[in-house]
């Protein structure tokens, strides 16, 4: 079966521009997540869907990130005004439900110039 | 606070050795949930295993092993016979009942099994 997709595999924008980044979880997944992987910060998480329950933006690191799942089903992640400090792979992945194994995307390769 | 340590940065071994990846956590929480992770050259992260704070019993598939133990807070990881495959990066992860299952990774160990 398919897979978590994510679109653009690879991103580069110039710094201050605004980016979407998508992810298509597995179909019936009620859980989403969207983490983040650098060099100098290893895997950290970004925020967390589960079902219509209201999001865990607790990793979010500025009000510059957020984030939406539309239908239960396809996230956005946007970032504005980016800053070279966002350049990163970021990863989405999906669950049956929450504390269940995730399943992850390839991930979105973001780099700001 | 919730922590996962993984203090091996890089290992390197000859095809054949068996080796194991170490993982310590931590949690104020009773019910948490431990896995390990697989990043190939590829890049994307594969699951291997999920075991819950109640079952330690310890668990075999195939040429990977896991030893959970509670009283150590650890949750070890062996590749048997290694191969040149297995090179990759191995996280381990920690989620919380209490948290909503998001994951709180190790920094990673780097697996290169040598031919």
């Amino acid at each position: 079966g398919a897979g978590v997709s994510q679109s653009p595999s690879n991103k580069v924008t110039e710094k201050g521009k605004d980016v979407e980044l998508r992810c298509d979880p597995i179909s019936g997944h009620t859980a989403l997540y969207w983490y983040r992987q650098s060099l100098g910060q290893g895997l950290e998480f970004l925020i967390y869907f589960q079902g219509n329950s209201a999001p865990d933006k607790s990793g979010l690191p500025s009000d510059r990130f957020s984030a939406e799942r539309t239908g239960g089903s396809v996230s956005t992640l946007t970032i504005q005004r980016t800053q070279q400090e966002d350049s990163a792979v970021y990863l989405c992945a999906s669950g049956v439900s929450g504390l269940y194994e995730q399943y992850f995307g390839p991930g979105t390769r973001l780099t700001v110039t | 606070a919730q922590k996962v340590t993984q203090a091996q940065t890089e290992i390197s071994v000859v095809e054949k050795e068996d080796v194991t990846l170490d993982c310590v956590y931590e949690t104020r929480d009773t019910t948490y949930y431990l896995f390990w992770y697989k990043q190939p050259p590829s890049g994307e992260l594969v699951f291997l295993i999920r075991r819950n704070s109640f079952d330690e019993q310890n668990e075999i598939s195939g040429r990977y092993s896991w030893n959970f133990q509670k009283s150590t807070s650890s949750f070890n990881f062996t590749i048997t016979a290694s191969q040149v495959v297995d090179s990759a990066v191995y996280f381990c992860a920690l989620s919380e009942a209490l948290r909503g299952g998001k994951l709180i990774f190790g920094q990673g160990t780097e697996l290169s099994v040598k031919p």
